[in-house]
This record gives structure tokens, sequence and C-alpha cells, in this order.
């Protein structure tokens, strides 16, 4: 059972960059058909996806986040972490690190496994 | 993007009934569609994936269905747990969307 926790600063001082690890217990970053992703969601508010990672360290982010997106995974400390620069106001928000397999050749997946969340709020 | 639009926003109901929870696409998503069950403060819950298949360890109440366009999350006989709020994603291409999300109230 694949276990996820999240680590980072909770508060992050507005145009600075956000910087959060999650940590994969249970089973190897490097297991194939696994992709690893990262999703928050504003406080009172709905679910958005950031992007992910796969272990060859393919990537696939969010449009509307992708110039200040960067995820990587670190497969000897079998994790994987997540970058967003200028933040704002609009960045805080609980961030989940998420995980899933896909189940047949589209390669895309659902999320069976997620972190606990980590709340971090953009302010000064 | 593929945008979603879910329905109701907010669903009251009473314990031993039977809901059901709407979510259109904008375009086709075959059917890459799960759902997800989240209580405040805790992370989201996959209850089922493929449009119907019912993720492992979940109650045989909730069930899916639906391709292409739309589709259904139905919980029968509501139990105290159920009482929370209901995410539908689209995985079938990026950006992933979610919808709105619809939150089940005690009536």
């Amino acid at each position: 059972q694949v276990q996820l926790q999240e680590s980072g600063p909770g508060l992050v001082k507005p145009s600075q960059t956000l910087s959060l690890t999650c940590t994969v217990s249970g089973g190897s970053i490097s297991s194939g058909s696994y992709y690893w992703s990262w999703i928050r969601q504003p406080a009172g508010k709905g679910l958005e996806w950031i992007g992910r990672i796969y272990t060859s360290g393919s990537t696939n982010y969010n449009p509307s986040l992708k110039s200040r997106v960067t995820i990587s995974v670190d497969t000897s400390k079998n994790q994987f972490s997540l970058k967003l620069s200028s933040v704002t106001a609009a960045d805080t928000a609980v961030y989940y690190c998420a995980s899933g397999y896909y189940y047949d050749s589209s390669g895309h997946q659902p999320y069976p496994y997620w972190g606990q969340g980590t709340l971090v709020t953009v302010s000064s | 993007a593929i945008w979603m639009t879910q329905s109701p926003s907010l669903l009251s109901a009473s314990t031993g009934d039977r809901v059901t929870i709407s979510c259109r696409m904008s375009q086709g998503i075959s059917s890459y569609l799960a759902w997800y069950q989240q209580k405040p403060g805790k992370a989201p819950e996959l209850l089922i994936y493929a449009a119907s298949t019912l993720q492992s360890g979940v109650p045989s109440r909730f069930s899916g269905s639906g391709s292409g366009t739309d589709f259904t999350l139905t919980i029968s006989c509501l139990q105290s747990e159920d009482f929370a709020t209901y995410y539908c994603q689209q995985y079938y291409s990026f950006p992933y969307t979610f919808g709105q999300g619809t939150k089940l109230e005690i009536k």
C-alpha cells in the first residue's frame, strides 16, 4: 500500500518560490505504471490539478501554471517535489501529493493514493 | 481544457435515502471518469474509477454509470458516514479537471 507524506514550509512570501516534497513509503517511486502528482485546493473551494511526473522524469503540467511549475523526482530518496515560482495570495491552498497507476494503454490514471495535505499560505 | 458541470452543488437527504449526483463533460471522455469523497480536513478518497469500477474497499452502496459526456454517481441507502462532499474528475486528457463538488448534507 503506497503512502504519501507532504513536507515543506507553511508560509511563503509573495514573489518567492513555494517548495514542497512528497515522501513515498510502502513502495518504490521507480515502480513502473505509477505517476506522481500534485493537486491543490484553496480553502472552501474545489480541486485543481497541478501536474504529474513519471519515474523517467517525463512531466505533464496544467497550462494555467506551466510557466511557474516544476515537478521533479529523486529516486534515491523515494521522493518527488513541487516548485511553484512567483507566488501570490492566489496560490494559498492545501497542497496534496497523489499517485495512481494506469490500468490501460492510455497512460492516464485516477488517484487512489493521497497524502494528508499541507497548507501553504502566501503572505508577507 | 475539458469543462465539467457537476450537479447539484448542494444535496439534502436523510439516512436510508437513495441519491444521485450528475457530472456532465464539455466533450466526450469515454469512461475516463473518477468519483471521490472528501470529508472536512481530509484528503479526497477514490470511490469509483473508469466510470463504474468500484475501488477496492468501497461499500457496494456506491455505484457509477455513464460514458461519453454524462455520468452519474448513485448512493443507495445513505449511511451517516456518507455525508460529505463528492467530486468527479476526468482523466481523459490534460489538464485533468475536477467538478465543482456536491455537498451532501443531512436533511
